[in-house]
Formats: C-alpha cells, structure tokens, sequence
C-alpha cells in the first residue's frame, strides 16, 4: 500500500534551515510528482512547490525554499532558510496521481518550530 | 498568487444540504478543470473527496459532489452527517503551472 513518512519534529532557530524528509514506499517513486504543503497554526493549507524530474516553487517561497529527491532511497525533501517565526507550520508531502490528481496521499505532517 | 476565496464557516443540521463556493479566476479555477476539493479533521492530514471538478476518488462517499460555474467552483454535501464536521480546502492548478489553496472553510453540523 502507498505510504508517505516524514521526518520527525523539528525546533530551529530564527535565520536557520530546515530540511524535512518524506520516505515513499508500495508505489514507482520516479514516475510521480511530489507535493509540498504547510499550514500555519490555525490557518490555511500553502502550496510550496512540486519536484518530479523538475521543481515548480510557489512565488510566495522562490529563493527560499528547495525540493529535491533521492530516486535511489524514494524519499523526497524540503529545505527552508533563513527562517522566521512566520515559518512555524506543519510541513506536509503530498503525492499526485498518474492521472494528475494532486494529493491522493500525504504524508502525516512534520511540526517545524522556529523560536529564539 | 492569492488564495482563493472561500466563505469562512457554512453550518447546517444533520439530514440538510451544504454548498461550499470557492472562488477564483481565469486564471486558476476558470481557465482549467483542475479544481480539487480536501476534508480536514483537527490534527489530521488533508484527504482527498472531489479532483478535476466533480470527479471522487474511489471510497469518498457519494453525498458529495462537486461542480463548477466560470470562475467559481463548489463542493455539496448531502445528507449532511456529524462526521462531516470538519475543515475544507479548494484548490486549483494556475496558468502559472502552480497550484493555489482556497481560504478554507468550516463545515459545523448543527
């Protein structure tokens, strides 16, 4: 069955990085796209950008946020720098069907912290 | 891009109909047929009920129903039941070759 694992919770601090992880598995890893999306506390879903054999950034994130993936261990990432506490959000893999359907997995979410 | 647009809370008693508007552009919701439509439980992941406008997944109930008019789509829940209670999330793909989420909004089972 197709699942999505992501890395654990993480706490950085403000003008650090973050890369968060997403383990695929019961599916051809290369031949999907890869989502990623965050939803602040209490707010909407953000679209951050997609990676298959290219990357697409949402403008809101461009410069400051990198998707890539390793096909050899099916798992995708995410970087963010230079955070801020506007950053603290669950951070979510989404995959998107041969069909393009985007989102018919996700992974269970990764807590990014960022504090002083 | 700017989020699409969608009312903030919509409530209804067990048994009624609901409508979820999710409004756009040409640019997104009316100028492709790739609108999808997310249920959220508190605390939990995203999942899928409605993609290319009107069209479930295998498994989504068939109290919902999506549809779409110019540049503003919408999500339908008949028969409206307590586990529907929960967050939804429109979204659509761009002329940007990006995807854009709606406001969400806040489904309440009177």
């Amino acid at each position: 069955q197709v699942q999505l694992v992501q890395s654990g919770a993480e706490v950085k601090k403000p003008g650090a990085s973050v890369k968060v992880s997403c383990k695929a598995s019961g599916y051809t890893f290369t031949s999907y796209t890869m989502h990623w999306v965050r939803q602040a506390p209490g707010q909407r879903l953000e679209w951050m950008g997609w990676i298959n054999g290219n990357t697409k950034y949402s403008q809101t994130f461009q410069g400051r946020v990198t998707i890539t993936r390793d096909t050899s261990a099916s798992t995708a990432y995410m970087e963010l720098s230079s955070l801020s506490s506007e950053d603290t959000a669950v951070y979510y893999c989404a995959r998107q069907s041969m069909a393009g359907i985007p989102g018919d997995y996700w992974g269970q979410g990764t807590l990014v912290t960022v504090s002083s | 891009q700017s989020a699409l647009t969608q009312p903030a809370s919509v409530s209804g008693s067990p048994g009624q109909s609901i409508t979820i508007s999710c409004t756009g552009t040409s640019s997104d919701v009316g100028g492709y047929n790739y609108v999808s439509w997310y249920q959220q439980h508190p605390g939990k992941a995203p999942k899928l009920m409605i993609h290319d406008v009107s069209n479930r997944p295998s498994g989504v109930s068939n109290r919902f129903s999506g549809s779409k008019s110019g540049n503003t789509a919408s999500l339908t829940i008949s028969g409206l039941q307590a586990e529907d209670e929960a967050d939804y999330y429109c979204s659509s793909y761009t002329s940007s070759s990006t995807y854009v989420f709606g406001t969400g909004a806040k489904v309440t089972v009177l």
